[in-house]
């Protein structure tokens, strides 16, 4: 079985500040890791991926992610927000043997005032 | 071509019509998708089809069909559909439903809306 609990469905920072968005998983097996961004009437784009390679994963838009297993997290960050930057993002968790499944957790709405 | 697209961009339909959704990728990916999300939470698996062949039915009412027609195309016939069904109908593609496939790309999917 595979989860993904993502802390805070809303945070809100202001422009030119540190993003962190936060995603904890449990899975039974070593997962594959996903961050999405969806901006309003958009499908999802995907940010970066996780897949046992580096731990610290670099993405689109200056976003990166760190996999710490101890932790089991892989939250999102991004040292200084723009505003286009506002948007709803999904962590997600797949695994291997059930690859075609995508977990999503509940989503987190970035808010970035100027 | 690294892009999904999907027709119409907009529907409304009454809960007697029939309408089809349509969604189509020229990756050469052999596994594609249809999700289901409703304003506010995250998307819903409703099926996967992989080389074709329906693979995945993720106990969806019937009202729903789906159609892989070629590798490249994908359908979502839609009929006798509830107000409850009105939703961001996404479409997605991947590689396979290996491990070549853990990426899946995304269309802008179709705002459907049931009177």
């Amino acid at each position: 079985a595979q989860s993904v609990t993502q802390l805070g469905s809303h945070v809100s920072v202001s422009e030119g500040a540190l993003v962190l968005l936060r995603c904890n998983y449990s899975s039974s097996v070593p997962p594959y890791l996903f961050w999405y961004v969806q901006y309003p009437n958009q499908g999802l784009q995907l940010l970066l991926k996780y897949t046992s390679a580096a731990t610290l994963v670099k993405g689109i838009n200056g976003f990166e992610a760190e996999f710490k297993k101890s932790e089991t997290s892989f939250h999102l960050t991004k040292p200084s927000a723009h505003m286009s930057d506002a948007a709803e993002y999904f962590c997600a968790v797949s695994r291997s043997g059930s690859n075609y499944k995508l977990t999503f957790g509940k989503g987190t709405l970035l808010t970035v005032n100027p | 071509d690294t892009e999904v697209t999907q027709t119409p961009k907009h529907l409304v339909m009454g809960m007697t019509n029939k309408k089809s959704l349509k969604c189509e990728q020229h990756m050469g990916h052999r596994a594609m998708y249809w999700y289901k999300q409703k304003a506010k939470k995250p998307p819903e698996l409703m099926f996967v089809y992989s080389y074709e062949k329906l693979s995945i039915n993720e106990s969806v009412p019937s009202r729903f069909s789906p159609e892989c027609p070629n590798s490249s195309l994908l359908n979502l016939h839609l009929h006798a559909l509830q107000p409850e069904d009105s939703a961001l109908y996404l479409c997605a593609s991947s590689q396979d439903l290996g491990d070549r496939g853990l990426e899946q790309f995304f269309g802008p999917g179709t705002r459907l809306t049931v009177l």
